[in-house]
């Protein structure tokens, strides 16, 4: 089964700096990989996601980008905020179920 | 995009009651919801999926009898945790998946999680 890696558990930065978030994954007929933001007391809501037919996908300060040969995709925020910590959590298809990465405690220092 | 609501979204109970969770697609029909519990600090451990109709599929170790799932339309699935005890405390998040939404593609829109302490 699918099986998804997320690093680093904890990223600190500060404020207007570039924070970015890595995961692997086992299955290479994966073909849809979404990242969540949970805020404290809060459920995941979607920020971005990526297909498998395209390398990258921009919205914003956020981008994603997909490695499909190395099986690894990544989350990209330019420019953080305050308001981007948060805790970040990358996704891949497991048949009908969603796999979930461990998540990434983000901090953004004012 | 789609909303999911979840209600309630906190609850405290005596030990030995039981606690029922409303999760709702407001905007589109789900064939398919998610349960999910959270530990602090930790990710999303599926518990059960529920679909529309039929008994809920629930992930090893999960006790069924415990947490009793009902989907008996495609718009609201309902969590029961039966005769709760302390260690039941945690966040319970509900997914849903839209009728329209690829089965591959694992795109879920989530409710906002229900907290549940059990004294």
């Amino acid at each position: 089964g699918e099986n998804v890696e997320q690093h680093p558990s904890t990223l600190s930065v500060q404020e207007g700096d570039s924070a970015v978030i890595k995961c692997t994954y086992s299955d290479s007929a994966s073909n849809y990989f979404p990242w969540y933001k949970q805020e404290l007391g809060k459920g995941p809501q979607l920020i971005i996601d990526i297909r498998s037919n395209v390398g990258e996908k921009k919205d914003q300060r956020i981008a994603v980008t997909l490695n499909k040969t190395a099986k690894h995709f990544s989350l990209h925020i330019t420019e953080t905020q305050p308001e981007d910590s948060a805790v970040y959590f990358c996704a891949a298809p497991g048949g009908f179920k969603t796999i979930f990465g461990a998540g990434t405690r983000l901090f953004v220092k004012a | 995009g789609a909303v999911v609501s979840q209600h309630p979204s906190w609850v405290i109970c005596k030990s030995g009651t039981s606690v029922k969770i409303e999760c709702r697609s407001l905007d589109f029909q789900a064939t398919t919801m998610f349960w999910y519990r959270q530990f602090p600090k930790q990710s999303l451990m599926l518990m059960a999926t529920s679909n529309e109709g039929s008994k809920a599929t629930y992930e090893q170790g999960v006790e069924k009898d415990k947490f009793l799932i009902n989907h008996a339309s495609l718009t609201l699935s309902t969590l029961t945790v039966t005769s709760a005890h302390p260690e039941d405390s945690s966040f319970y998040i509900c997914s849903a998946r839209s009728l329209a939404g690829d089965l591959n593609t694992g795109e879920l829109f989530f409710g906002e999680g229900s907290r549940l302490t059990v004294l």
